[in-house]
């Protein structure tokens, strides 16, 4: 089985402070992970993914993630926050040949 | 990336009614759909898998005669929500999956069909 777990259920960061949203995983194998944005009364975009390789994974908007095999994680991090970054957040992973499992989601909310 | 449509955005109903959402992959064909729904400040719950040309899969507790899916061609799903109730209420939200079982199958979401059943 596998799993997804994201602690938060709220991040809150001043603007052009970095920003950090966890995001931890349970899986058979090699995972394949993925972070999606959702704005109010929007479906999810994508934003990254990690599927092997290096574990700085970089994604649309100025976001990254970072790969972590011991920890199992894949945090979701933005060096300097904006306003406009405030939305719900969901991390998401797959084992080879599975259909993905997404997390509770995390608001973020970023103060001007 | 790739782009997903759903038609309607929005749709309010009476009690009783059928509503059809659709769900397109405009630039890619997708053997999978996927089709969830949302409450408020909630995660995805996953209702059911949509492969084309097959019936579709459904979660455990989904009602597959309430929530009919159909996979007519490798770019559009459609859900009907027959005999829509209020507690139908919700945001449904399709998704297509890219690069079936490979090492970038990825899934791209539609922008979501709220509905509401008065």
């Amino acid at each position: 089985a596998q799993s997804v777990a994201q602690p938060e259920d709220q991040v809150n960061v001043a603007e052009g402070n970095p920003l950090t949203v966890k995001c931890t995983y349970s899986v058979s194998g090699n995972p394949y992970l993925f972070w999606y944005v959702q704005y109010p009364n929007r479906g999810l975009q994508f934003l990254l993914k990690y599927i092997t390789g290096d574990n700085l994974v970089k994604g649309s908007y100025g976001f990254e993630a970072e790969f972590n095999k011991s920890q199992t994680s894949f945090h979701l991090k933005k060096p300097s926050a904006l306003v406009s970054d405030s939305a719900l957040y969901f991390c998401a992973v797959r084992g080879h040949g599975h259909i993905p499992t997404f997390g509770r989601g995390t608001s973020l909310i970023v103060h001007p | 990336g790739a782009v997903v449509s759903q038609h309607p955005s929005r749709v309010i109903c009476k009690s009783g009614t059928s509503v059809k959402i659709e769900c397109r992959s405009l630039d890619f064909q997708a053997t999978t759909m996927f089709w969830y729904r949302q409450f408020p400040k909630q995660s995805l719950m996953l209702m059911a898998t949509s492969n084309e040309g097959s019936k579709a899969t459904y979660e455990q507790g989904v009602e597959k005669d309430k929530f009919l899916i159909n996979h007519a061609s490798l770019t559009l799903s459609t859900l009907t929500v027959t005999s829509a109730h209020p507690e139908d209420s919700s945001f449904y939200i399709c998704s297509a999956r890219w690069g079936q079982g490979g090492r970038f199958d990825t899934q791209y979401f539609g922008p979501g069909t709220r509905l509401t059943v008065l």
